[in-house]
């Protein structure tokens, strides 16, 4: 049982290169978002989705898209990486249960992603 | 926007003391989140509170919600070096509607526990 599962888990960028980040989970949770952490910033929404085919925007969404074409899988796209851009990327999880808060969220290990 | 203000930034201590980590919104809370998370991984789940003066535990951590729900106290006792991490507070807002799909964090705070 692989939880949440992220890849890559480093990469270098250049300016304007694009690049997807994965995410896949195999516990067929219909919630699935990404976050990013910041030294000094702490974690940031910047998508997130409560089943297939539906996403909405988180705190920073700009510069990045997603969709939800599968329960399983979101990835995270990265059309013109810019330097602000690196940072540590965090895919989350969670049963859609509306009404019910008491879950919390299972992380993926995360993605260290370096934009130069 | 929900603001989360942790204390203390970080935290040494020594094997087998006590210590306490703070968290504060300047709003009301409909929740209040607990994790932690080891350095390059991660954030591990450790509990909810959802109600004013709720406390719950997991191991040797208790957290606390107080009565305004505003403020939430995350203790350890008796820290051993498996505690250390970063432990960061997230909440769900007042208006949040009954759905935790937004929740946001605070900046953490690293514990460090020498042996």
């Amino acid at each position: 049982n692989a939880g949440v599962t992220q890849t890559p888990k480093f990469q270098v960028l250049k300016t304007g290169q694009s690049m997807t980040l994965q995410c896949a989970q195999d516990m067929n949770h219909e919630y699935m978002s990404w976050y990013r952490q910041d030294p000094g910033m702490g974690l940031r929404l910047i998508h997130y989705s409560v089943g297939a085919g539906i996403t909405d925007q988180g705190e920073v969404p700009n510069g990045y898209n997603v969709s939800r074409s599968t329960t399983e899988d979101f990835p995270l796209r990265l059309l013109s990486a810019a330097p602000s851009q690196t940072s540590v990327y965090f895919c989350a999880t969670q049963p859609n249960l509306p009404g019910q808060t008491n879950y919390g969220y299972t992380f993926g290990s995360g993605t260290r992603l370096t934009v130069v | 926007s929900q603001e989360l203000e942790q204390s203390p930034q970080s935290l040494i201590v020594q094997e087998g003391k006590n210590l306490t980590i703070n968290c504060t919104s300047s709003k009301t809370l409909y929740g209040l989140y607990w994790y932690k998370q080891k350095y390059g991984e991660g954030l591990i789940f450790l509990m909810m509170l959802q109600k004013g003066g709720e406390e719950k535990s997991h191991e040797k951590i208790t957290a606390k919600l107080d009565e305004k729900k505003q403020q939430s106290s995350l203790h350890i006792t008796a820290s051993q070096p498996s505690h250390a991490g970063i432990y960061l507070c997230g909440a769900l807002p007042s208006n949040s509607g009954g759905s935790n799909y937004k929740l946001t964090f605070g900046k953490g705070t690293l514990l460090t526990v020498n042996p």
